[in-house]
């Protein structure tokens, strides 16, 4: 168990539809990541918080967004859902700005998402 | 991020040692050598990293070679447990910033451990 928490663990839903995914760190780690994997891409960074600030974009789509909120849990949020967002969605927290030493990330369980 | 090189796949025997190999031969050198893995779509797992010494813990060792240009991950008694797709990552670790924190996966290295 690495200590980071993710809701629901399975989310099946139509095209065309919002949801949200859940992820709580571990106690005392700062920094929250979201990554996508899926059958043809793989694991990909989406998008990384810290201490409820924005730091890192990577491969996040426009129709989807995240926030970090005071007591350091995050939200993914998917809308306009197509059949190609069907993927595992992992949290991973980690301690965040560590200045200069290593930061190992953490990984929830992961949110599996299908698109229908 | 340097890019890393991994073979598809390996097998080895349980209770004998797995060495998964892993090419960067671009790799900087303010760089680290990260080891993860994921057993069939559970989320990912820290295994170690490391500079440029050797670096030992209770999961496994990894060896990096004097130029950096490779290293291998190695588990001394595989068990059936350890079956997963191991990923080789090289990044630069820590200061402020964002970019420098999120890891690159590639395809990683299935590792099947037979009984």
């Amino acid at each position: 168990d690495s200590g980071v928490t993710q809701t629901p663990k399975h989310l099946i839903t139509a095209t065309g539809q919002r949801v949200t995914l859940r992820c709580s760190p571990r106690s005392g780690d700062l920094s929250v990541y979201w990554y996508q994997q899926s059958l043809d891409q793989g694991l990909q960074f989406l998008i990384q918080y810290y201490n409820g600030e924005e730091r890192a974009k990577g491969n996040i789509l426009e129709r989807f967004s995240a926030q970090q909120f005071p007591d350091l849990h995050s939200e993914l949020n998917l809308s306009s859902l197509e059949l190609g967002d069907s993927a595992l969605y992992f949290c991973a927290s980690s301690v965040g700005e560590t200045g200069g030493f290593p930061d190992e990330q953490y990984f929830g369980p992961g949110t599996r998402l299908t698109v229908t | 991020d340097a890019k890393t090189t991994q073979p598809p796949s390996m097998d080895c025997a349980e209770g004998r040692a797995a060495n998964l190999p892993c090419n960067h031969s671009t790799i900087s050198g303010n760089e680290y050598v990260y080891w993860y893995r994921q057993i069939h779509s559970q989320g990912p797992q820290y295994i170690i990293h490391g500079l440029k010494n050797n670096e030992t813990n209770e999961m496994a060792s990894l060896i990096i070679t004097e130029d950096r240009k490779s290293s291998t991950l190695i588990l001394p008694h595989a068990t059936l447990r350890d079956t997963a797709v191991y990923y080789c990552i090289v990044r630069v670790a820590g200061g402020s910033g964002g970019s420098n924190y999120k890891l690159t996966f590639g395809k990683g290295t299935l590792l099947t451990v037979n009984p």
